[in-house]
């Protein structure tokens, strides 16, 4: 069952804007994660938040976590053409035993 | 060079027919998953292991079955139970399951195909 849901499912974006995603999920988590995917390519971590963090940095990316309202969200700054790809978040449940739940994806196209 | 690999990338299926997926890594991770990823979707668990000699079945687990005989090596059998095997599927693995940090490493899938 997926746990994690992103919104909006696709976004289209000009060079050097912003990006930003939203992952909505159900149950108390332990953490949670986002996934890059390039097309017909396997995922790659990018950045994990735990239960009791709010805003995690990495390089352009910001990620937020608001665990009354059970949502992240993921901000790419300064878009670049290569950023584009899906975005996944995975939570992990604090009553299943660790297994990650992935959400359905947001589908970034950034233009030149 | 650490990392996870599938084999083959390509694979094609006739109906009636069982398939195995190759996954092998060499990042000494204890634990192993199998995804599946169909078009424009998220991906489901099929069939996870955390040990050697020991896996779980995950979301969508009929149709399928799995070894975990070596630490290195997690392979996927597509049977023909499996009505609607066509998919993307990945192979992942993690150092710490249990732990705070299990972030997963993906493999590049492997792309199967009914014909």
């Amino acid at each position: 069952s997926q746990q994690g849901e992103e919104d909006p499912q696709a976004l289209s974006i000009q060079e050097g804007e912003n990006a930003t995603m939203n992952c909505s999920y159900k149950t108390s988590i332990n953490n949670l994660q986002w996934y890059r995917q390039n097309s017909g390519r396997g995922l790659v971590h990018l950045i994990l938040i735990r239960s009791n963090e709010r805003e995690k940095h990495s390089g352009r990316l910001r990620v937020t976590l608001d665990t009354s309202k059970k949502s992240s969200s993921l901000l790419i700054t300064a878009s670049r053409a290569a950023d584009t790809a899906s975005y996944f978040c995975a939570t992990d449940p604090d009553n299943a035993g660790n297994m990650l739940t992935f959400g359905g994806g947001t589908r970034l196209m950034v233009k030149p | 060079d650490g990392g996870i690999t599938q084999s083959p990338k390509y694979l094609f299926r006739k109906e009636g027919q069982n398939v195995t997926l190759s996954c092998e890594q060499n990042l000494n991770h204890d634990a192993m998953y199998w995804y599946r990823q169909d078009p424009g979707q998220g991906l489901r668990l099929i069939y996870y292991s955390q040990i050697v000699n020991d896996f779980q079945k995950g979301d969508i687990a009929e149709g399928y079955s799995v070894s975990r005989e070596k630490k290195e090596s997690f392979p996927l059998t597509v049977t023909s139970a499996q009505k609607n095997p066509t998919a993307f599927y990945l192979c992942a693995s993690s150092i710490d399951p249990g732990g705070p940090y299990n972030e997963q490493f993906f493999g590049p899938g492997t792309r199967l195909t009914v014909l």
